[in-house]
């Protein structure tokens, strides 16, 4: 089963920062927690993913709470095009030998022009 | 580059037909997996590998068997299809930091 929590679904506003919160309240200490998105029927695509500190690039940041008991994506200024469906997944991986990935059932973020 | 490849990218089986699905990645990646995606619903790990020569059941694996002989590729085999088996099918490589998936094989089975 899924390790983490999310909303179904989320509406934002074109232009607006769009925050998704996942909770992962099971967590262990060597899991990173990632984000990945699925548009339409395409491919998952990675996003971002951090362990302890928060993390930014060029297309969000992710905010992960002090005890990492849960944690949220920020798309800073949303458009029409990152309407998707986002999957919180926590993950250990480094190294020789990476984890299985298991998706949640995500959030549908709606992007409203 | 191309990353990862699945094909092919439509097929429709008759019942009790066999198949493989392929997928290849030219990253060098130890870590392949498939997923399913019904309608309206999330990935479900069906098979993973962690490197040639290992592989491991997922979520969903029954109906389909998977070997990994060289760290390429990582076929997909359904043995006799179902009905219950049409979906899409993604596959995925990765290493250590983010996962590249293929653009997925949609199939049919009738």
């Amino acid at each position: 089963d899924a390790k983490t929590t999310q909303p179904t679904s989320m509406d934002c506003a074109e232009g607006r920062a769009a925050n998704l919160p996942c909770n992962h309240s099971t967590i262990s200490g060597n899991e990173y927690v990632y984000w990945y998105r699925q548009i339409h029927s395409q491919g998952p695509q990675y996003i971002i993913h951090g362990l302890k500190n928060n993390e930014t690039n060029e297309m969000a940041s992710l905010i992960i709470t002090e005890d990492r008991k849960s944690s949220t994506l920020i798309l800073p200024h949303a458009t029409l095009r990152d309407t998707a469906v986002y999957y919180c997944i926590v993950r250990v991986a480094g190294g020789v030998r990476d984890d299985k990935i298991i998706f949640g059932k995500g959030t549908r973020l709606h992007i409203l022009p | 580059n191309a990353g990862v490849t699945q094909t092919p990218k439509f097929q429709v089986l008759k019942t009790g037909q066999s198949m493989t699905l392929q997928c290849a990645q030219d990253m060098n990646h130890e870590y392949m997996s498939w997923y399913r995606q019904d309608p309206g619903m999330g990935l479900r790990l069906i098979h993973y590998s962690v490197g040639a020569g290992i592989t491991d059941q997922g979520e969903v694996p029954n109906g389909y068997n998977v070997s990994r002989s060289t760290t390429e590729d990582f076929p997909l085999r359904l043995l006799s299809a179902a009905p219950s088996q049409t979906s899409v099918y993604f596959c995925a490589s990765s290493y250590g930091r983010e996962a590249f998936f293929g653009q997925g094989t949609r199939l049919t089975v009738v």
